[in-house]
C-alpha cells in the first residue's frame, strides 16, 4: 500500500513569494498527479509526470523517482493561487490513485 | 475545452434511500472513475471502469455501490440504502486511455444523507 505524504499541511505567504509544496510516497509509482482543489470543492488537474520536470505558466512540477519525492513550485504567487494542492500517486499495474492529504495555500495580497 | 460534467451539484437524501449520481465524461475518453471525499478528509478511490466493466475497485466499493454506463455517454454511480457516513463529495473522472494519460475531474456532487 502506497503512503503519500505532503508538506506543509498549511502554508501562508505574501503575494509574489516563491512557493514550494512537497510530496513523498513510499512505493514506486508509474506517475504522479498534482491537483488543485478550490474552496467550492472542484478538482483541476495541474500536472501528471513520471520523470523530470514540467512547467505550465508559473507552475513547475518536479519528480525524483529514486528518492520517491515530488515538488510543486509556484513562482510570483498571487492571491488567486489560494487553494488546496493535492498530490496523487498512480501505482504500477493498476488504476488506483492514492491521494495525499493536501496542502492548503493562502496567498495574502 | 471539453470537460467532465456531473449532476446534480448537490443531492440531499434520507437515510435508507437510493441515489444515482450522474457523470458525463469527455466524449472520446475510455477510462472512467469515481472518487469520494468525506469532509475534511483525503480523496479516496472508489472504482475504475473500462470497456463496460469494472477494472478495479477499493474496499469501500462494496455491494451498496454499483456503476453503469447505460447509454455510451453517461456514467452513473448508484448508492443503495444510503447511510449517514455516505455523506461526501463524489467526483467523477475520465481519461483518454492512450498510454499514461491524465485524468480529468468533474466538479463533484455533494451528497448529504440526513
Amino acid at each position: 500500500k502506497n503512503e503519500v505524504e505532503q508538506s506543509p499541511q498549511n502554508l501562508t505567504a505574501q503575494e509574489g513569494e516563491f512557493i514550494t509544496i512537497n510530496c513523498s510516497y513510499s512505493v514506486g509509482i508509474s506517475a504522479l498527479h498534482w491537483l488543485q482543489q478550490h474552496p467550492g470543492g472542484g478538482i483541476v488537474s495541474l500536472f501528471m509526470l513520471s520523470s523530470g520536470k514540467k512547467k505550465h505558466g508559473r507552475l513547475i512540477a518536479t519528480i525524483n523517482i529514486q528518492e520517491k519525492h515530488s515538488s510543486l513550485h509556484i513562482t510570483a504567487s498571487h492571491p488567486r493561487d489560494s487553494a488546496v494542492y493535492i498530490c496523487a500517486a498512480l501505482n504500477f499495474g493498476n488504476e488506483k490513485l492514492t491521494f495525499g492529504t493536501g496542502t492548503r495555500l493562502t496567498i495574502i495580497p | 475545452e471539453p470537460e467532465v460534467t456531473q449532476t446534480p451539484s448537490h443531492q440531499v437524501t434520507q437515510m435508507g434511500q437510493e441515489v444515482i449520481l450522474r457523470c458525463v465524461p469527455i466524449s472520446n475518453h475510455l477510462y472512467f472513475y469515481w472518487y469520494r471525499q468525506i469532509l475534511g478528509q483525503k480523496v479516496e478511490f472508489l472504482v475504475s471502469f473500462y470497456n463496460n466493466e469494472i477494472s478495479e475497485k477499493s474496499e469501500i466499493f462494496d455491494d451498496q455501490f454499483s456503476v453503469e454506463r447505460p447509454d455510451g455517454s453517461n456514467f452513473t454511480l448508484k448508492i443503495r440504502s444510503t447511510k449517514l457516513e455516505d455523506s461526501a463529495m463524489y467526483f467523477c473522472a475520465s481519461r483518454a486511455g492512450t498510454g499514461r494519460s491524465e485524468q480529468y475531474f468533474g466538479p463533484g456532487t455533494r451528497l448529504t444523507v440526513t
